[in-house]
């Protein structure tokens, strides 16, 4: 059974500066998704990014990219120049491409944004 | 879209009682979820549907029933309910693409006393 690992239960970074979020995951499969969900203190669950497994390119949006490491089954999290409104709680998920249709969770990293 | 829409937000229940969590989601989603989460322990699934008329356990599903009669709408049923129970609720929903991510309600916090 597939895995994920957050091991990092909380982290902080200065305002306007780059702090890198730790994921791993455990599979025997060769493809599957990866994304990173944000979860503020209002509770919603906001998609940050996703990326593909057989994509070798790692995925950027705006502020937010990833360094997606294939073979060590590692898929980090960088946020640049944060902002106060990034921190949040951020979660790792995994989706099979086998059909079971189930996305897999990591415990969580909270982030802390010092002014 | 109102996208996924959950209710009640929050209720209290007494051990022993029994509620339904209602889910509806008007983006024509097949895929439907529920996760709880339990602080530091992430996302559990309890159970999960991949069209109407199907259902599917998950990896936490003792002490609840789902049902899924229409595409749009999942309600999570929690029978005899026990303090074990006390968590914050997710309904969510997805295409069924391979790489569609989840979209989600906005959480019920249930408290079990």
């Amino acid at each position: 059974a597939q895995t994920v690992t957050q091991s990092q239960p909380e982290m902080s970074v200065q305002e306007a500066e780059t702090v890198t979020l730790s994921c791993t995951y455990d599979t025997s499969e060769s493809d599957y998704y990866l994304f990173w969900y944000k979860q503020p203190p209002s509770r919603q669950m906001i998609l940050v990014i996703r990326q593909e497994a057989y994509k070798q390119q790692n995925a950027t949006e705006n502020r937010f990219s990833v360094n997606f490491q294939k073979a060590a089954k590692s898929f980090s999290l960088k946020i640049s120049d944060s902002q106060l409104g990034d921190a949040a709680m951020y979660f790792c998920a995994y989706r099979s491409d086998s059909g079971t249709y189930k996305y897999i969770f990591g415990t969580g990293t909270r982030l802390k944004v010092l002014a | 879209n109102a996208g996924v829409t959950q209710t009640p937000k929050f209720r209290i229940l007494k051990i022993g009682q029994s509620m339904t969590l209602q889910c509806t989601q008007d983006m024509n989603h097949n895929y439907m979820y529920w996760y709880r989460q339990d602080p530091g322990m992430g996302l559990k699934l309890i159970y999960y549907s991949v069209g109407a008329g199907i259902t599917d356990k998950g990896e936490v599903p003792n002490g609840y029933n789902v049902s899924r009669s229409t595409t749009e709408d999942f309600p999570l049923r929690l029978e005899l309910a026990a303090p074990s129970q006390t968590s914050v609720y997710f309904c969510a929903s997805s295409y069924m693409e391979r790489n569609s991510p989840l979209h989600f309600g906005n959480g019920t916090r249930l408290t079990v006393t």
